[in-house]
Formats: C-alpha cells, sequence, structure tokens
C-alpha cells in the first residue's frame, strides 16, 4: 500500500497558487518524496523530488517539513492544463524504479 | 525535449490470444519498466529490467509475461494467453543510471481483451 496521504480532491482558481498537502509520517532517511502527476489518463510525468531540502524547478517547488513527515507542492501560478491527479510517492527504491502509487488529489483548475 | 514512446496506442485481443507491447525508451537510459493502470484504478508496478535482465517484479507478472529488449531501442512486454482481467492501460518508463532519477512514462498502450 502507498505510505503517504493525500486529500482525494482540491479545486484551485486559475492563475492562483495550487497547494497540494501530502503526509507521509512513516517515510525513512533513505527515502525520497516524488511527486507525479497523470492528465486525463496519459502516462503519469514527472513533477519534482527531493530528499529534506526544499526544491524548486520549472514547473514546482516542493517545501518538505523538518521533520520530513509531510510535504506540499506548490504550483505557484495554476493553469486549466495543470487539472490532474496529482501522486506525492515516497521511495528509497533507487534504480529498481518500483514507485507505488496512490490514489493521489484531483486538482481542479477553475477558471 | 526527448520522450517515451509506446505503440500501438490501443490494442484489442481476443482472450487466450498474445500481444506484444512495445515501447522505445529515451535513448541514453539505461533502466526500464512497465507499469499497467486497470479503469479507474490506481497505477500498478509490474517490471523492472536492467542490463538484460528483470531487477524486480510484482505479484500481477505472473508467467504469462514477459519482457525483452530485442534490440538497442525496443523494449517489449509480451502477455502469452491474455484474459479478461488483462484489460488495462500499459504504460512503459525508462530512466537515467543514476541512483533516483525520476521515471519518465510513455503515454501508454490500452488494452483491451475481448
Amino acid at each position: 500500500d502507498a505510505k503517504t496521504t493525500q486529500p482525494p480532491s482540491m479545486d484551485c482558481a486559475e492563475g492562483r497558487a495550487a497547494n497540494l498537502p501530502c503526509n507521509h509520517s512513516t517515510i525513512s532517511g533513505n527515502e525520497y518524496v516524488y511527486w507525479y502527476r497523470q492528465i486525463h489518463s496519459q502516462g503519469p510525468q514527472y513533477i519534482i523530488h527531493g530528499l529534506k531540502n526544499n526544491e524548486t524547478n520549472e514547473m514546482a517547488s516542493l517545501i518538505i517539513t523538518e521533520d520530513r513527515k509531510s510535504s506540499t507542492l506548490i504550483l505557484p501560478h495554476a493553469t486549466l492544463r495543470d487539472t490532474a491527479v496529482y501522486y506525492c510517492i515516497v521511495s528509497n527504491s533507487g534504480n529498481t524504479g518500483k514507485l507505488i502509487f496512490g490514489q493521489g488529489t484531483t486538482l481542479q483548475v477553475k477558471p | 525535449e526527448p520522450e517515451v514512446t509506446q505503440t500501438p496506442s490501443h490494442q484489442v485481443t481476443q482472450m487466450g490470444q498474445e500481444v506484444i507491447l512495445r515501447c522505445v525508451p529515451i535513448s541514453n537510459h539505461l533502466y526500464f519498466y512497465w507499469y499497467r493502470q486497470i479503469l479507474g484504478q490506481k497505477v500498478e508496478f509490474l517490471v523492472s529490467f536492467y542490463n538484460n535482465e528483470i531487477s524486480e517484479k510484482s505479484e500481477i507478472f505472473d508467467d504469462q509475461f514477459s519482457v525483452e529488449r530485442p534490440d538497442g531501442s525496443n523494449f517489449t512486454l509480451k502477455i502469452r494467453s491474455t484474459k479478461l482481467e488483462d484489460s488495462a492501460m500499459y504504460f512503459c518508463a525508462s530512466s537515467e543510471a543514476i541512483s533516483f532519477r525520476p521515471l519518465h512514462f510513455g503515454n501508454g498502450t490500452r488494452l483491451t481483451v475481448t
């Protein structure tokens, strides 16, 4: 089973920041936090990952709490194309690539 | 940006028939994966493959399934005798050799078993 807990759904107004929370209270010291999203049954798309420091890339920011038990994915200016299911995954699988997907959060960006 | 490509996008087959799903991973990637998603359900790991060997496989990946890298570019998933419950989206993914690098997924093959 997935080792993360996410709200099943969230709404966000277009142009506003979307803040997607994730709880991973049983995370181990060598596990990374990954975020992927899936737009309308396309293949999952990698967004960002981190170990303990906050991370930012061209798509999003990842804020990890100091105790690493939770994290927040931030889409700074959500667009309609960001409507998708967002998955928070913790993994220490290295190169075996075994990601355990949960149900994720369905983010609906509204005009 | 390089991408993982999968063919066909949709495959319909009769129960008991063999199917081969094809994938072309990103060219400099060395790790390859198959995942599947039954309609309305979670994305599930099937198998990972490196250096012409299976690295890890799930309980789903039983003797009916096999993977192969027949040449330098293709990565295939074969289902020997399809069942109705094999109907799903099958996603191929690849990643670089460096640890903890992200997976890049293709857009999937929708397999329908009738």
